[in-house]
């Protein structure tokens, strides 16, 4: 079965450097999504990118952070200047979804454990 | 403000069945989306209701209520595999996940 690939499962940096977090969605989806999630906590939306724009973004998602989408197939989140509050897994997730059929469900990669030194 | 409300953490024996609560208040509704995660590993996708009604799928079942705002996941025939945080989600109007805190639930022999 297909799957998102993270790359690298766990990122050590200093403080003040950046990063970063690689991913390859699915093959043939079209929608693809950063999450945080920092340990004991809930899953936070950072931003969605479809059709090579960001679609939607949270507060958390200021301009400390970036996405691309450098190729065909790759999708990075940048961040910039990291705090030791960035200290999280940061989970890429893929969809089909076309927004007039919303029951694609996001399929997660294994994520990237980020700590911040 | 939008807001997914499941309980913290519940206890249940193998063998037995158990039911997960979740209840939303959000901007718009475009389905709700129930995920398992075991400590450590990314969210599995479970099972997706948008109509009310049950959806079964094998030892799961979900249910919904748009009009009372309210899902459940039941899962029959506890296994200890089964202990994992579950994690309830809204699409909003911006089709924009909202997840809950999620619910852990640990299997007792």
């Amino acid at each position: 079965e297909p799957e998102v690939t993270q790359t690298p499962s766990h990122q050590v940096t200093q403080m003040g450097q950046e990063v970063i977090l690689r991913c390859v969605p699915i093959s043939n989806h079209l929608y693809f999504y950063w999450y945080r999630q920092i340990l004991g906590q809930k899953v936070e939306f950072l931003v969605s990118f479809y059709n090579n724009e960001i679609s939607e973004k949270s507060e958390i998602f200021d301009d400390q952070f970036s996405v691309e989408r450098p190729d065909g197939s790759n999708f990075t989140l940048k961040i910039r200047s990291t705090k030791l509050e960035d200290s999280a897994m940061y989970f890429c997730a893929s969809s089909a979804n076309d927004r007039g059929h919303s029951n694609q469900p996001q399929h997660f990669g294994d994520g990237t454990r980020l700590s911040i030194l | 403000g939008q807001n997914i409300d499941q309980p913290t953490e519940m206890t249940a024996t193998e063998g037995a069945i158990v039911q997960i609560n979740c209840t939303y208040q959000t901007s718009g509704f475009n389905g709700l989306f129930w995920y398992q995660q075991h400590a450590g590993e990314a969210p599995t996708f479970l099972s997706y209701n948008v109509l009310d009604g049950l959806e079964e799928k094998g030892r799961f079942s979900s249910f919904l209520s748009r009009s009372k705002g309210y899902s459940y996941l039941l899962l029959k025939e506890l296994q200890m595999k089964d202990s994992a945080s579950y994690l309830c989600a809204v699409l909003d109007s911006n089709y924009q996940l909202i997840w809950g805190a999620g619910t852990k639930l640990i299997i007792k022999p």
